[in-house]
């Protein structure tokens, strides 16, 4: 299957730095990203999206980059905080009723 | 607006033991509806999705087994669990592909 895979397994930060997030997907078709994140013990919490016709996105402190040359994509985070503590996952939409999730990076911020 | 309700938040099993794990959403028809695990320290993989009534289907041979009675309800079942059922199951819903996928609370299942 393909495959959606995470750089760092983990990050950790100072409280109000910015955080960078990256991720490398495999199929050059995808047209859709989602990035989540996951807090323990409950589900994943959808974040920002992007789609392929676009290279960036920003959403509330957050920032998606889609470099669809080298198959990349990034979630920043501004002015990080201890709430933003998490695993965070993207995800790639390949074909029908299909979501493929990397292993995810936990991201700690420290106060 | 809408909303997905997965339940029980935590089960502990016996081997051989039946399961159900049930979904619900409300706020929307005919959804696109998901069952995935999760191990731990892993990223999801896809169980199974139901576009409709009735229809289901697996994305990976297992123990497991899915339905969909109503349009807006999805069951995760197990005749006899396996120790390598335990995870967490999440159940999610989307409007139409490529549309945000949204996910339950999750099931913390624990096989024994």
């Amino acid at each position: 299957g393909e495959s959606v895979g995470l750089h760092l397994p983990t990050l950790s930060v100072q409280e109000g730095d910015n955080s960078i997030i990256n991720c490398a997907y495999s199929n050059s078709a995808s047209d859709y990203f989602i990035w989540y994140k996951q807090e323990s013990g409950k589900g994943p919490q959808f974040i920002i999206d992007i789609r392929s016709n676009m290279d960036k996105r920003q959403g509330q402190r957050v920032t998606v980059l889609l470099n669809k040359t080298v198959k990349h994509l990034s979630l920043q985070i501004a002015a990080t905080q201890p709430g933003d503590s998490a695993v965070y996952f993207c995800a790639e939409i390949l074909g029908a009723n299909n979501l493929f999730f990397g292993t995810g990076t936990r991201l700690t911020v420290i106060p | 607006s809408q909303t997905i309700h997965q339940w029980p938040a935590t089960l502990v099993q016996p081997v051989g033991s039946p399961l159900s794990l049930e979904c619900t959403v409300e706020g929307t028809s005919n959804p696109n509806l998901y069952w995935y695990r999760q191990a731990a320290g892993r990223g999801l993989q896809l169980l199974f999705y139901s576009v409709g009534i009735g229809q289901i289907s697996s994305e990976v041979p297992q123990n497991l087994s899915a339905s969909r009675p109503q349009d807006r309800q999805f069951i995760l079942s197990s005749k006899k669990l396996l120790l390598s059922d335990s995870g967490f199951y999440l159940c999610a819903w989307s409007e139409a592909v490529g549309y945000g996928y949204t996910f339950g609370s999750g099931t913390r299942l624990t096989v024994v």
